[in-house]
């Protein structure tokens, strides 16, 4: 079965770090760019960060630069996003999601077509 | 980074046609056609219904498509359906230099009466 299913979140204190986990299933994961969507409670979608297929290139929006990190391990087929410096303002649903396939010059479209669950992420004293 | 603008809701009668716009900007929706759109469900993951302004992921109904205008990009429903209530989500990706930019929408909120 094709399926995205993350885990690691939970309660941290502010300035805290924190782990997420993202195991793929049922489709070729290295050739696929994959990011990390989140979703604070009863607002909209915000796009966190990306890494290609061969995990040569990484992005980030501006609101995480310098904090998280996003990395994979294609031979378990897995992703990660490692969290530091935590604020209020990250506590979300994180979601896994994987690109369509598309790209541009090498540089995906970022257009995600399979999603996981989502974890929740809370940060608070 | 400044988030697309969508109307918070929009409604319409089962079988009527619902249009929501996604306005952006010259330096993203403007000059880039890699808009997507997305369902969610209350407790769901969002669902990709529309990629690259207009195309249909398989299984996604021919009752949704797309379209793009200038700095705006539209999703259309039409025949509408008690299931088609949900959020819809747009994003727009964009290219400065070596990064790359990802933009959503507020979402709209889609009632059908």
């Amino acid at each position: 079965e094709v399926q995205l299913l993350e885990s690691g979140g939970g309660l941290v204190q502010p300035g805290g770090s924190l782990r997420l986990s993202c195991a793929a299933s049922g489709f070729t994961f290295s050739n696929y760019a994959m990011g990390w969507v989140r979703q604070a409670p009863g607002k909209g979608l915000e796009w966190v960060s990306g890494i290609s297929g061969g995990a040569y290139s990484t992005y980030y929006a501006v609101s995480v630069k310098g904090r998280f990190t996003i990395s994979r391990d294609n031979s378990k087929n897995t992703l990660y996003l490692q969290m530091d410096s935590l604020r209020g303002d990250d506590t979300a649903v994180y979601y896994c999601a994987k690109d369509q396939g598309g790209a541009v010059a090498g540089r995906p479209y970022w257009s995600f077509d399979l999603w996981g669950r989502g974890t929740l992420v809370t940060v608070s004293s | 980074q400044s988030a697309l603008t969508q109307p918070p809701s929009a409604s319409g009668s089962p079988g009527q046609s619902v249009t929501i716009s996604c306005t952006g900007t010259i330096s993203d929706i403007g000059v880039y056609n890699y808009v997507s759109w997305y369902q969610q469900h209350p407790g769901k993951a969002p669902k990709l219904m529309i990629y690259e302004v207009s195309k249909r992921p398989s299984g996604v109904p021919d009752r949704f498509s797309g379209s793009k205008s200038g700095n705006t990009a539209s999703l259309i429903v039409s025949g509408l359906q008690a299931e088609d209530e949900a959020d819809y989500y747009c994003s727009c990706t964009s290219y400065e230099g070596s990064n790359n930019v990802v933009v959503f929408g507020g979402g709209t909120k889609l009632t059908v009466l």
